[in-house]
């Protein structure tokens, strides 16, 4: 197992739901990122936080908010979603973020299935 | 177009064989990994390899890494059905602080 857990596993929500996907990771990182994985598409960076403050927002619309209140834990805040949201959205944690000198692996949850109806 | 792209985008072989998939990049980065995805899962780190490095072995895993050519590849050598996955490289660009993934090759391992 990799130390990083993610809920829910699978989520089904309207264009106008509110709903949030929890990450956290067991591993003693500094580092915790949110991808999404779309069918057909290389993995898309979304979020990084580094020490609890967020560092890469790789042009995100706003209907995603991450939180990030400690090292331990990252959330995905979801809110007038679209379908073409739908998607595997990966948490991962490192113990260093990437682009320093000490980067190093990163370790992926399992992933939230997204689906927007 | 991508940082990195992973060739062939599927491939198919008998247990036992050797498979190679190979990851071409655009620019200069500060280290390269490889990264396994069972179908709907996480993905699992593979393997680690710095730019001053040009190959390194775990256990069944061979990867090389190319840095004038921008090209690095992935053996897996007596190849198990339970190998059957999808096989991401992801570049770190220097001066980026992000992963770049590629698209990856979806690998079967028939037995």
């Amino acid at each position: 197992e990799t130390g990083v857990t993610q809920t829910p596993r699978h989520l089904v929500m309207g264009m106008t739901n509110k709903k949030s996907l929890k990450c956290e990771q067991h591993l003693g990182h500094n580092a915790m990122y949110w991808y999404k994985q779309s069918a057909k598409k290389p993995l898309e960076l979304m979020f990084v936080y580094s020490l609890e403050e967020r560092v890469e927002n790789n042009s995100v619309p706003s209907r995603f908010s991450p939180e990030c209140p400690n090292s331990s834990h990252l959330f995905l805040h979801l809110h007038t979603l679209q379908p073409e949201d739908s998607a595997l959205y990966l948490c991962a944690s490192s113990q260093e973020p990437s682009g320093s000198a000490w980067a190093d692996t990163q370790y992926f949850g399992p992933g939230t299935r997204l689906t927007v109806l | 177009s991508q940082q990195g792209e992973e060739d062939p985008q599927a491939l198919s072989i008998q247990e036992g064989e050797n498979a190679t998939m190979n990851c071409s990049y655009k620019t200069s980065i500060n280290n390269l990994q490889w990264y396994r995805q069972n179908s709907g899962r996480g993905l699992v780190h593979l393997i680690l390899i710095r730019s001053n490095e040009r190959e390194k072995h775990s256990g069944r895993l061979r990867v090389t890494l190319d840095t004038s050519k921008k090209s690095s590849s992935l053996l897996i050598t007596a190849s198990r059905a339970a190998d059957t996955a999808s096989y991401f490289c992801a570049t770190e660009p220097q001066g980026a602080q992000k992963l770049v993934f590629g698209q990856g090759t979806r690998l079967t391992i028939n037995p």
